[in-house]
């Protein structure tokens, strides 16, 4: 079965500090991911996607199938991302996410 | 309006009662959503629509819940009988067309059962 995997709760950084969110999923296919974020009292919103290849907000994430992962990277933190990230899963030609259990990111002063 | 809109907001219902949760998704959005998220977890699918016919209500956990979207727009989710492992966060989210667009979410109905 298809499956995502977040295995941080919490990760809290400094600012300023390197920042990775882990993401890994099981998939035999070929797999869409996505990033969605949660800023404090707003709704998911999409982040990015793989397939995009693109940097949003100086996050970038790159899909990696030898080790079926996609980390969500940002080489410098900021205050203004404290918030609740989900890595999400689409397979080939579907339309459902399948999503992780979220990591919260705070970013300390 | 702007994004899809879901009301309401916060529901509080006794063990036992029946509830409705109402979507409005993006104007000409074809596909619907649904989805059920526990406390500190993910969201979880429930249901699909395109337009409106439910093509997939594959993860609606009992016959309690049900859904439809009658004129493929608006679409209402009901629980019947609700009860305590009810409570979650229901959300809602549309997208312009079937596969491989983006999803976008309603900030969703925070449903507690007492």
């Amino acid at each position: 079965a298809q499956r995502v995997t977040q295995p941080e709760k919490l990760l809290s950084v400094f600012k300023g500090a390197p920042v990775e969110l882990k993401c890994n999923y099981s998939y035999s296919g070929s797999p869409e991911l996505f990033w969605y974020v949660q800023y404090s009292r707003q709704r998911l919103q999409l982040l990015l996607r793989h397939i995009s290849r693109e940097s949003i907000k100086g996050f970038t994430a790159d899909l990696n199938k030898g080790e079926t992962s996609f980390h969500l990277k940002k080489p410098f933190a900021q205050e203004e991302d404290s918030a609740m990230y989900y890595c999400a899963l689409r397979t080939s030609g579907t339309y459902k996410y399948i999503f992780g259990t979220g990591t919260r990111l705070k970013v300390l002063a | 309006g702007a994004g899809v809109s879901q009301s309401p907001r916060y529901k509080v219902a006794k063990r036992g009662q029946d509830v409705a949760l109402r979507c409005d998704p993006i104007s000409g959005h074809v596909s619907l959503f649904w989805y059920q998220q526990a406390l500190g977890q993910g969201p979880e699918f429930l249901t699909y629509f395109q337009n409106e016919a439910q093509l997939d209500k594959s993860g609606l956990p009992s016959d309690r819940f049900f859904a439809e979207r009658p004129e493929g727009s608006v679409s209402t989710l009901k629980i019947q009988r609700t009860q305590q492992e009810d409570s979650a966060v229901y959300l809602c989210a549309s997208s312009v067309t079937t596969v491989n667009t983006e999803a976008f979410f309603g900030q969703g109905t925070r449903l507690t059962v007492v």
